[in-house]
Formats: C-alpha cells, structure tokens, sequence
C-alpha cells in the first residue's frame, strides 16, 4: 500500500467506448501524475498535475483527457481509444512536482478490443 | 530528447551481488533516481543520487557518475524476493520537472 489507490484494476473496453481511470492519493502531496507503462517500452509520462494546475502534456492523443478536481483526485477519461492504447495505466503522486520520490498506485490493466 | 539505457535482463543467485548499469542523455540533468517493481505491483522508489558517489542504504547501494552520465544500482546478499524490474529514472528540469525512465532491467534471482 503506498497511498496511492487506483480503479479500476482491470479495464476491458471497445473502441467506441468511453471509460474513466480514477486515481486518489492520501498523502497530502500537491504533485500527480498519469504514466502509461506498455511492455519493453519505458514508462512514459502522459500528464501532470502540480496545485491542480496541468503543468505538462507530453504530446497524449486528445482521446485521453485528464481531469484534476482536487489535490487528492486524479482522473484519466478515455474515448474512441484503439488497441495500441492497451496498456498498464500508473498514477503517481509527489510531495511536489520535480520531487525525486514518487508514490505510484497499482495501475489500471487497460485492454482495447 | 531524453534517453537512458539499461540492460534489458539480468540473471543472479541468491547470496551473490549484482550491479545494474544505467546510461543517459538528459538536457537539465539533476539527478538519478531507481526504483523497483514486481509483477503486477507499482513502482517503488528506492533511491536518488544528485551528486557524484555511492549511496548506500541496506543491502542496496546507488551509483552516479555525472561526468560520465552514468550510473548503477548494487543489490548485495540477493534474496529471491529481489526477483523483480528495476528502473533508472533521470529527473531534469528542461522546461518543467519531470522524471524520464528508462525501460527496466528484469532481475532473476535463482537459488
């Protein structure tokens, strides 16, 4: 448990589906993020948050939306989504955003049919 | 752009030491961090290095060479439980803070 509470676990969708990713963090930091981790790439980061505030969007397709309504909640709206999307989706938390420890939850499975 | 480099797999016995490298290409460097991951678990941070030297913290140890733009992360007295994914991460501060990975060195720790 590293306070970082992610649903849901698994996630199976069709492409003209539209789902939420949720994210929420206990530990008071002002700092979230969304990762997308896929196999034998690194993880790369798709947004961040600092004081609810989006600071970064690294080039994410607009079928990914990111939503901060608070400090403590993170959310990742998905639509039209395609195959390649599929995979494990990290929140993370830092006590602020640049801090070198970040805190991430389990990951949202995602699988596109 | 950014870029790290690690060994893709690695392969150990219980007991023994492993050591793994971690190159990188960063613009803004401040530091590396590593951190570990089991299957089907998240990422745990483990340790940063923003200076040149050893860092040592139980059984593991991290390693920065910043003139080099290398580092590594020693695991000593493996145990089988230290079977899992380790992560360089460079954090830089190009434009914005933010933490690059590179793609994770599989740890198999063998009896």
């Amino acid at each position: 448990e590293t306070g970082v509470t992610q649903t849901p676990r698994h996630l199976v969708m069709g492409m003209t589906n539209k789902k939420s990713l949720k994210c929420e963090q206990h530990l008071g930091h002002n700092a979230m993020y969304w990762y997308k981790q896929s196999a034998k790439k690194p993880l790369e980061l798709m947004f961040v948050y600092s004081l609810e505030e989006r600071v970064e969007n690294n080039s994410v397709p607009s079928r990914f939306s990111p939503e901060c309504p608070n400090s403590s909640h993170l959310f990742l709206h998905l639509h039209t989504l395609q195959p390649e999307d599929s995979a494990l989706y990290l929140c993370a938390s830092s006590q602020a955003q640049g801090n070198t420890e970040a805190f991430f939850g389990q990951g949202t499975r995602l699988t596109v049919v | 752009g950014q870029s790290l480099e690690q060994p893709s797999e690695v392969t150990a016995v219980e007991g023994a030491i492993v050591q793994i490298n971690c190159t990188y290409q960063t613009s803004g460097f401040y530091g590396l961090s590593w951190y570990q991951q089991h299957d089907g678990g998240a990422p745990t941070f483990l340790s940063y290095n923003a200076l040149d030297g050893l860092e040592e913290t139980g059984r593991f140890s991290s390693f920065l060479s910043r003139s080099d733009s290398y580092g590594y992360l020693l695991l000593q007295e493996l145990q089988m439980k230290d079977s899992a994914s380790y992560f360089c991460a460079a954090l830089s501060g190009a434009g914005s803070y933010q933490l690059t990975f590179g793609k994770g060195t599989k740890l198999s720790v063998i009896p």
